[in-house]
């Protein structure tokens, strides 16, 4: 099955600056790469997603990157905000029979922005 | 709002016990998944239904079942609880199971062994 490895685990940045966090997945068939932003005792949230025929996606400050060879994908971040500070999950999603998916998630990455 | 309606938001119970959770999927979304998140864990998928049978069955354990009703609302029942399935458990639902769909999480329920 597919396995979703997400790095680093924990991110501080300064207000202002930048931040990227990346993922890696071994089903070279997914092909829909969403990311998810999860405040404190929230649900997860949709932020941006990228499907696997477009090699770079930005909304505002966020934007997503995916290298299908290397089959790996990024989302970042400019402009850091403290609002920004939450826990970050990408995931894949890789096809499954009848047409069904199975959506598999990273283990998350906590971002702090420091004022 | 996500239209993901779970109840309830929190539960106590005591070991040993049985507890169910509720999913009301988002108007017109036949697909609907289960996820369980410990303290400070990742999301971890449980089963997913698509309209009423079930698709995909994850890292679920037997004491745990899952249903989708022809509403297409789900129950996820757990049973003979046992301190560590204190977590979060989030419902969410698409479209169809189709990949690509987005996918849509509820608030979650709360869930406390003691």
């Amino acid at each position: 099955g597919e396995n979703v490895e997400q790095h680093p685990s924990t991110l501080s940045v300064q207000e202002g600056d930048s931040a990227v966090i990346k993922c890696t997945y071994s089903d070279s068939a997914s092909n829909y790469f969403p990311w998810y932003k999860q405040e404190l005792g929230k649900r997860p949230q949709l932020i941006i997603d990228i499907r696997s025929n477009v090699g770079e996606k930005k909304d505002q400050r966020i934007a997503v990157t995916l290298n299908k060879t290397a089959k790996h994908f990024s989302l970042h971040i400019t402009e850091t905000q403290p609002e920004d500070s939450a826990v970050y999950f990408c995931a894949a999603s890789s096809p499954l029979r009848f047409g069904n998916e199975k959506l598999t998630f990273g283990t998350g990455t906590r971002l702090t922005i420091i004022p | 709002d996500s239209g993901v309606t779970q109840t309830p938001k929190h539960l106590i119970t005591a070991t040993g016990q049985r507890v169910t959770l509720r999913c009301s999927p988002r108007s017109g979304d036949l697909s609907v998944y289960w996820y369980q998140q410990s303290l400070d864990q990742g999301l971890q998928f449980l089963i997913q239904y698509y309209n009423g049978e079930e698709r995909a069955k994850g890292n679920i354990l037997e004491r745990f079942s899952a249903q989708q009703f022809p509403d297409l609302h789900s129950e996820l029942n757990l049973s003979s609880l046992e301190l560590g399935d204190s977590a979060l458990y989030f419902c969410a639902s698409t479209r169809t199971a189709n990949s690509g769909n987005t996918i849509y999480f509820g608030e979650g329920s709360w869930l406390t062994v003691v």
